[in-house]
């Protein structure tokens, strides 16, 4: 168990309302990613954190935000929520120094926007 | 970019049948490469993983190896179980500029095992 809590765990919204997404870490884990989950796609990188204030894009950026100010709190935000954005998204964390590849999920949140 | 492929599914067996589920890679470099499980309603579980040409990655009787000559990394196990019903996915690990990794997926392969 890596310590990974993502809040809220299910959210219903509307088109065209911001949402913000709360990923937990309890160990001081330096590396954190946000991933959405979609049918036919696997899971795809949104955003990552590689330290507090340092973040990147990933694969499908566009239309979310990321922001880390301290080292246990990822969010992932929705500036403005469109149906595509539906989803179940998931949070990961990686050990640092001795294993960087590995990565250890969060229980996800699943997001509707009507 | 970097890829993984998936054979398609569902897959449905029958208890103590013989699993294989096909992965393959495509990637610059020397990446990680990783299945994970997905139990339904959960998040992702490390399953196994192997890091260079030739490794053996293995868990709760799950085996996949890691051969670059194929690029593949099939995950097999002998006799599966009703437990083991879940969704599979293959990955690799981009290592990034910044250090850290980032994982490319294949699309999942669900698994169901009847009694």
């Amino acid at each position: 168990d890596a310590g990974i809590t993502q809040s809220p765990r299910h959210k219903v919204t509307e088109t065209g309302t911001p949402v913000t997404l709360r990923c937990h870490q309890t160990e001081n884990h330096r590396y954190m990613y946000w991933y959405r989950q979609d049918p036919g796609h696997g899971l795809r990188l949104i955003h990552y954190s590689y330290g507090v204030k340092d973040t990147d894009k990933g694969e499908v950026s566009d239309g979310y935000s990321v922001s880390r100010s301290k080292t246990e709190d990822f969010l992932l935000t929705l500036e403005s929520a469109t149906s595509s954005q539906t989803s179940v998204y998931f949070c990961a964390i990686s050990l640092g120094v001795w294993d960087t590849d590995t990565q250890y999920f969060g229980p996800g949140t699943r997001l509707t926007v009507l | 970019g970097d890829s993984v492929t998936q054979m398609e599914g569902p897959v449905t067996l029958s208890e103590e049948a013989f699993l294989t589920i096909n992965c393959t890679y495509t990637a610059t470099g020397y990446p990680s490469l990783f299945w994970y499980v997905q139990y339904p309603g959960e998040g992702l579980q490390l399953l196994l993983k192997a890091t260079k040409a030739d490794d053996k990655g293995s868990n709760k009787g799950f085996e996949a190896t890691y051969r670059k000559e194929t690029t593949s990394f099939h995950l097999e196990k002998g006799s599966v179980q009703v437990s083991d019903s879940a969704v599979y996915f293959c990955a690799l690990s981009d290592e990034g500029e910044t250090s850290g990794s980032r994982l490319t997926f294949g699309e999942g392969t669900q698994l169901t095992v009847n009694p």
